[in-house]
């Protein structure tokens, strides 16, 4: 398996625009993860899916952020409209129920001018 | 609301030394993983710990579980400079949900 995919791997947008951040978990995991990773906050759980459905979001830090899973093999994370406080390193990962570790995409680096 | 600290932040250590990096979350969860990550990369899962008492070693990393502490420990044993990068814990909440530690940073130095 290619692992956890993840696109694009860099963004840079201005502030104002539409960002929609990309993934495809590995075939067979029914758990996906949206993650943030930035210097002043470390790894927040944004929003996690269970079998495509979203099981707890209470980590989306405003209305500003969306995520859906429309299938098993895809995710996307959505801001509208970015600001730069957004700019951070958002992870995807996807897990299987009971076998333990969750496994991490290469990350998209947002970069929000 | 469940907190994951570890410590130190930041840890520099020359090459042959061994050292402990902790882990210590405050609600009650069996299944702790260790992570690391590269400047730049991704996470890699190193560890997977599902019980208390569960001990699990790779290399020159040794990783263990004690529930009842709510503690974790990674120990470093004799480092060598490709064990630089940062470490991070993570505890599994309600099945599959994880929370990460705010990860320690590791240089080893020659």
């Amino acid at each position: 398996d290619a692992g956890v995919i993840q696109s694009p791997r860099h963004e840079v947008t201005e502030m104002g625009q539409e960002v929609t951040l990309r993934c495809k978990p590995i075939s067979g995991h029914d758990y996906l993860f949206w993650y943030r990773q930035t210097m002043m906050r470390g790894l927040e759980l944004l929003i996690y899916f269970n079998n495509n459905v979203p099981i707890d979001d209470s980590g989306m830090p405003e209305d500003r952020f969306s995520a859906k899973m429309p299938n098993a093999s895809f995710s996307t994370l959505k801001i509208q409209p970015s600001e730069p406080r957004d700019s951070a390193v958002y992870f995807c990962a996807s897990s299987r129920f009971g076998t333990a570790e969750a496994f991490f995409g290469q990350g998209t680096r947002l970069t929000v001018v | 609301e469940l907190k994951v600290e570890q410590n130190p932040l930041f840890l520099s250590m020359q090459e042959g030394k061994n050292y402990t990096i902790y882990c210590n979350y405050s609600t009650t969860s069996d299944r702790l993983y260790w992570y690391r990550q590269d400047p730049g990369k991704s996470l890699e899962s190193l560890f997977v710990l599902l019980s208390n008492g569960a001990v699990k070693q790779e290399g020159r990393l040794m990783a263990s579980l004690d529930t009842k502490a709510r503690l974790s420990t990674l120990h470093i044993t004799a480092a060598v400079h490709d064990l630089s990068a940062t470490y991070f814990c993570a505890v599994d909440m309600y099945g599959n949900q994880f929370y990460f530690g705010t990860g320690t940073s590791l240089t080893v130095i020659p």
